[in-house]
């Protein structure tokens, strides 16, 4: 079965230092990954998906299919990266999307 | 546009009620999906539609019907409410050619 599993279910750093919110994967085709922000009484919202290859709002994430991974980074953060991020996947064509369990970003002044 | 909508923002019903949670989206799109939302748990499917008059079910169907008789609209029924209901409630719809799916503002559902 599909699965996406973030381990942190909390991630606080300072302002200015790096992030990392990890997210792993299973399945055993060709997956489609994204990552999508909740921010504080918003609605989720896509962040980033692995096909477009973009850095939004300083981040980015890359794919690694050895580690079945796609942890999304940022080098300098910021206070208005606090918010809820989820990891999600697609696969087979599919518009399906299976969530991680989400991380909860704090940056603390 | 509107892009996707959701009524009601809160509700509370006790236990054996039915509702109807509303959606709505204003892009043309043809997939529209549900899911819940619930601490520790991330964002759960629990119907899925790929098109008008089409419609499957996600991880977690028990509980909740849908239909889908327009393009627009996606509406979830819940027959017989139980505190296991208990959550925050997505909408979402995205072109089927893929790319980002839209989310709706959710409707945050407590059965006592």
């Amino acid at each position: 079965a599909q699965r996406v599993t973030q381990p942190e279910k909390l991630l606080s750093v300072f302002k200015g230092a790096p992030v990392e919110l990890k997210c792993n994967y299973s399945y055993s085709g060709s997956p489609e990954l994204f990552w999508y922000v909740q921010y504080s009484r918003q609605r989720l919202q896509l962040l980033l998906r692995h096909i477009s290859r973009e850095s939004i709002k300083g981040f980015t994430a890359d794919l690694n299919k050895g580690e079945t991974s796609f942890h999304l980074k940022k080098p300098f953060a910021q206070e208005e990266d606090s918010a809820m991020y989820y990891c999600a996947l697609s696969f087979q064509g599919a518009q399906k999307l299976v969530f991680g369990q989400g991380t909860r970003l704090t940056i603390n002044p | 546009n509107a892009g996707v909508t959701q009524t009601p923002k809160f509700q509370v019903l006790k236990t054996g009620q039915s509702m109807t949670l509303q959606c709505a989206q204003d892009m043309n799109h043809e997939y529209m999906s549900w899911y819940r939302q619930d601490p520790g748990m991330g964002l759960r499917l629990i119907h899925y539609s790929v098109g008008a008059g089409i419609t499957d079910q996600g991880e977690v169907p028990n509980g909740y019907n849908v239909s889908r008789s327009t393009t627009e609209d996606f509406p979830l029924r819940l027959l017989s409410a139980a505190p296991s209901q208990t959550s925050v409630y997505f909408c979402a719809s995205s072109s089927t050619t893929g790319g980002a799916q839209y989310f709706g503002p959710g409707t945050r559902l407590t059965v006592t």
